[in-house]
């Protein structure tokens, strides 16, 4: 079974840092690319980034570039988002999720997702 | 960046009833190797969300016969033949051709 779980969400402070974490188990992570996706409360879908197996190149979403980092570590089966500057309108339920291997970058599976609160 | 425009964004549906949402990309989605990259999910409430249909036509393991993708191009439709309550949630169609990846706004359905 596919599972995605991810952890590091929290309350931080305006200008704070958060890394999040998603552990995969339940297939050969090295053969995906993987995403992290957020949610804003009550709004919709938002992508924000995207990693290759080898974790060597990433796609992001523009308003992301230079204050979130998406990386993996294939030893691990993990994904993290580093992301730091953080302001008010980041608090969203952020999710992890694998991308098909068919097709362009579609998504197949979604974690449950972690809460980002950034408030003071 | 590719824009999803999806409508309706709310649908109230009695059981048993059909619903179809439809979703128009800004640019084409037909990918060089024949298929177009477009996919629907549901995300239920409290839920995180699921796919249901991925390439614009095909189920996704598990998804019941009732639901089907069509379209091509820039013009998709999800369809579900006979609505149930378990149906409830907002249905988003994705694009994964192009970067950005885009989500359409989401169609809440909901049952009378």
């Amino acid at each position: 079974e596919v599972q995605l779980v991810e952890s590091g969400g929290a309350l931080v402070q305006p200008g704070g840092s958060l890394r999040l974490s998603c552990v995969t188990s339940g297939f050969t992570f090295t053969k995906y690319w993987m995403h992290w996706v957020r949610q804003a409360p009550g709004k919709g879908l938002v992508w924000l980034s995207r990693i290759r197996i080898d974790g060597a190149f990433t796609n992001d979403a523009d308003f992301v570039k230079g204050r979130f980092t998406m990386s993996r570590d294939n030893a691990k089966n993990t994904v993290y988002l580093q992301m730091n500057s953080l302001r008010a309108e980041d608090t969203a339920v952020y999710y992890c999720a694998r991308e098909t291997e068919v097709g362009g970058a579609n998504i197949d599976y979604w974690g449950k997702g972690t809460l980002v609160t950034v408030s003071s | 960046d590719v824009v999803m425009t999806q409508s309706p964004l709310s649908l109230l549906v009695s059981p048993g009833e059909p619903a179809t949402i439809a979703c128009r990309s800004s640019q084409s989605l037909l990918h060089s190797q024949g298929h177009n990259c477009l996919d629907w999910y549901v995300q239920k409430p409290g839920q995180s969300p699921q796919l249901l249909i991925y390439l614009a036509s095909n189920r996704a393991s598990g998804v019941p016969d009732r639901f089907s993708g069509s379209g091509s191009g820039t013009d998709f439709t999800l369809k579900i033949s006979r609505v149930e309550a378990e149906d409830v949630g907002v249905y988003y169609c994705m694009q994964g051709l192009q970067m950005p990846v885009t989500f359409g706004a989401g169609t809440k359905v909901e049952i009378k």
